[in-house]
């Protein structure tokens, strides 16, 4: 079936690192992703992954895909107030096809 | 250019009425999703247009929800006789599917409240 899990609620202090996690249970899915949902604002997607890859990098965003334990994680390095948003992970089964989303992780970033 | 458009931003309606939500696609965008956000929830699919394709109807939750269409522009999605467990923010996104462009651009959504 279908399943996307995260933890709800993370708190990190300015300058440190955050690191947000995700679990899928279907191993069919190739592509996962990122969002990012800000009060007022529309759902903006951060970054993805396909799944023949263990790593993306981009800018001060790192993903880590393990596929064995079906685990993603997103860690934003240098977090910063403007950080402060609720992140979704999403996976779909091929280039764009529906998204399955996890319920979101609010970050809360203090100065 | 313009992004994905949905209105009305906010409707309150009474249960039992039915309701109709717009979106306005980005120009040239052949791919179109609507999706439900219910209140502190993650965003559950509810069907999704492709080109001259049959609509992917599998994450509609019941027989009173139903959306159309009209070639690769405007969608609208209606929901009919509303219960309060419709009270949600719809939200549509589009995309091109072309090589290399997959990605979803979501509009601002529709706030629906059943009263």
């Amino acid at each position: 079936g279908e399943d996307v899990e995260q933890s709800l609620f993370l708190s990190v202090r300015e300058g440190d690192s955050s690191v947000i996690n995700c679990t899928y249970t279907d191993s069919s899915s190739t592509y996962l992703y990122w969002y990012k949902q800000e009060p007022g604002a529309g759902l903006q997607l951060l970054t993805y992954i396909f799944s023949n890859m263990d790593m993306k990098q981009d800018q001060r965003l790192t993903v880590l895909l393990n596929k064995k334990d079906k685990h993603l994680s997103l860690r934003i390095a240098d977090t910063q107030t403007g950080d402060s948003a609720i992140y979704f992970c999403a996976e779909s089964y091929n280039q764009g096809g529906k998204l399955i989303f996890g319920q979101g992780t609010e970050l809360s970033v203090k100065p | 250019g313009a992004g994905v458009s949905q209105s009305p931003s906010n409707k309150v309606t009474e249960k039992g009425k039915d309701v109709e939500l717009r979106c306005d696609p980005i120009s040239g965008h052949t791919a179109l999703y609507w999706y439900r956000q219910r209140l502190g929830q993650g965003l559950e699919f509810l069907i999704y247009f492709q080109g001259n394709s049959a609509p992917d109807k599998s994450g509609l939750p019941s027989d009173r929800f139903s959306a159309e269409r009209t070639g690769e522009s405007v969608s609208t999605l209606t929901i009919q006789r509303t219960q309060q467990e419709d009270s949600a923010v719809y939200l549509c996104a589009s995309s091109l599917l072309l090589a290399g462009n997959y990605e979803q651009y979501f509009g601002p959504g529709t706030r629906l409240t059943v009263t």
